[in-house]
């Protein structure tokens, strides 16, 4: 099955720099890849999804992600944090089946 | 406005009774999932439904059930044989459960606690 690591379990940044959440993948092959959003006590929203169309996905909220097969990588990134940031940030795999494949995700602090 | 719905927001359980979490959704979408949620943990999948009147085991069925008798819906009953209920279930669906690129949509959840 798919897999992927989240390297950091919590972020902190300040309002107004820059966010990285890093994500590396597990996979022979170029896999399909969600980066999902949940606030506290709230389900999770799509941030966005790579598709294998382009490298660089852009999704919702001023994020984006680039796919780098060449490290394995899926990581994403803001330029600006906003307070309204601030929640639990998921990559994920679709595996066989429908199946979506979270871990722990990282916390994003933002400090004003 | 299309979406997934899951009633109620909170849950109280007494020890040993069976309690059902609804979920319905209006996206016309053939795929259902349920998931489980403990603090500071990732989604683990109970069960998950790609059609009408079938579905399959998850990561941690035992102690649950489930139908599928409707499109639009996917209760799922938490029994008394499950050890550890109390958590944050989260419903979800998708267009179909073949699709890789097809994101799953969430509903808001339901926060189960047992006394």
């Amino acid at each position: 099955a798919q897999s992927v690591t989240q390297l950091d379990s919590h972020v902190s940044v300040s309002e107004g720099t820059p966010v990285l959440l890093r994500c590396n993948y597990s996979s022979s092959y170029s896999p399909s890849l969600f980066w999902y959003v949940q606030h506290p006590n709230k389900g999770l929203q799509l941030l966005l999804k790579y598709t294998s169309a382009a490298t660089l996905v852009k999704g919702i909220n001023g994020f984006e992600a680039e796919f780098k097969k060449s490290e394995t990588s899926f990581h994403l990134t803001k330029p600006s944090a906003h307070m309204s940031d601030a929640a639990e940030y998921f990559c994920v795999p679709y595996n066989q089946g429908g199946k979506l494949i979270f871990g722990q995700g990282t916390e994003l602090s933002v400090k004003p | 406005d299309g979406g997934i719905t899951q009633s109620p927001k909170y849950l109280f359980r007494k020890e040993g009774q069976n309690v059902t979490l609804s979920c319905e959704q209006n996206l016309n979408h053939d795929a259902m999932y349920w998931y489980r949620q403990d603090p500071g943990q990732g989604l683990r999948l109970i069960y998950y439904s790609q059609i009408v009147n079938d579905f399959q085991k998850g990561d941690i069925a035992e102690g649950y059930s489930v139908s599928r008798e409707k499109k639009e819906s996917f209760p799922l009953t938490v029994t008394s044989a499950q050890k550890n209920p109390t958590a944050f279930y989260l419903c979800a669906s998708s267009i179909d459960g073949m699709g890789s690129y097809n994101e799953q949509f969430f509903g808001p959840g339901t926060r189960l606690t047992v006394l």
